[in-house]
């Protein structure tokens, strides 16, 4: 079945670094990708979205890539700061669906 | 400011004992959503309404009922037929019934007695 897949669950990165948070997806039939970030206790908060028209979409401090060629979904963080530790979540919504499915998170921790 | 509110922030639940979780919206969104989290994993979707007075499962409805009686709520109860019913409860809801850009409330952690 279709699922949206994390290379790595944890990710740590030194405070003012760049972050670079990964998501494979299995169904070539999405075109609606999003970016959730959650902090402990407390529910998804959106940051990105982006939909397969696109390759590159661009937020404040934060740029998705999605390379459909290889089916990659990526985050990247500008200069990493303590508040960005949290569980990122990457989700995908197939054209042919009405629901959203979602990654298993990535939790990304700041080194001082 | 508009938003999410769900209520309470933390449930007990007995064994046998059906409970609700609350989930009110002031967004004017037209669809809702109820999600289950469990430790270190994704959100699975238990049951979404995109009207008022109708509702559909999702992957994980067995255990779980809902109502949608205005626009502006959404309650889950959580019966006792779901036999493992901890967990953190997301509710969700969307401008329209495209399902895209969920906003989220924050949620209710329900454990077991």
């Amino acid at each position: 079945g279709e699922s949206v897949g994390l290379h790595l669950p944890t990710l740590s990165v030194q405070e003012g670094d760049n972050s670079i948070i990964n998501c494979a997806y299995s169904n070539s039939a999405s075109d609606y990708f999003i970016w959730y970030k959650q902090e402990s206790g407390k529910g998804p908060q959106f940051i990105i979205d982006i939909r397969s028209n696109m390759d590159k979409r661009q937020g404040q401090r934060v740029t998705v890539l999605l390379n459909k060629t290889v089916k990659h979904l990526s985050l990247q963080i500008a200069a990493t700061q303590p508040g960005d530790s949290a569980v990122y979540f990457c989700a995908e919504k197939p054209s042919s669906a009405s629901k959203i499915i979602f990654g298993s998170g990535t939790r990304l921790s700041i080194r001082p | 400011d508009g938003g999410i509110t769900q209520s309470p922030k933390y449930l007990f639940r007995k064994e046998g004992q059906n409970v609700t979780l609350s989930c009110e919206q002031n967004l004017n969104h037209d669809a809702m959503y109820w999600y289950r989290q469990d430790p270190g994993q994704g959100l699975r979707l238990i049951y979404y309404s995109q009207i008022v007075n109708d509702f559909q499962k999702g992957d994980i409805a067995e255990g779980y009922s809902v109502s949608r009686e205005k626009k502006e709520s959404f309650p889950l109860t959580v019966t006792s037929a779901q036999k493992n019913p901890t967990a953190f409860y997301l509710c969700a809801s969307t401008k329209d019934r495209s399902n895209e850009k969920l906003f989220f409330g924050s949620g209710t952690q329900l454990s077991v007695l």
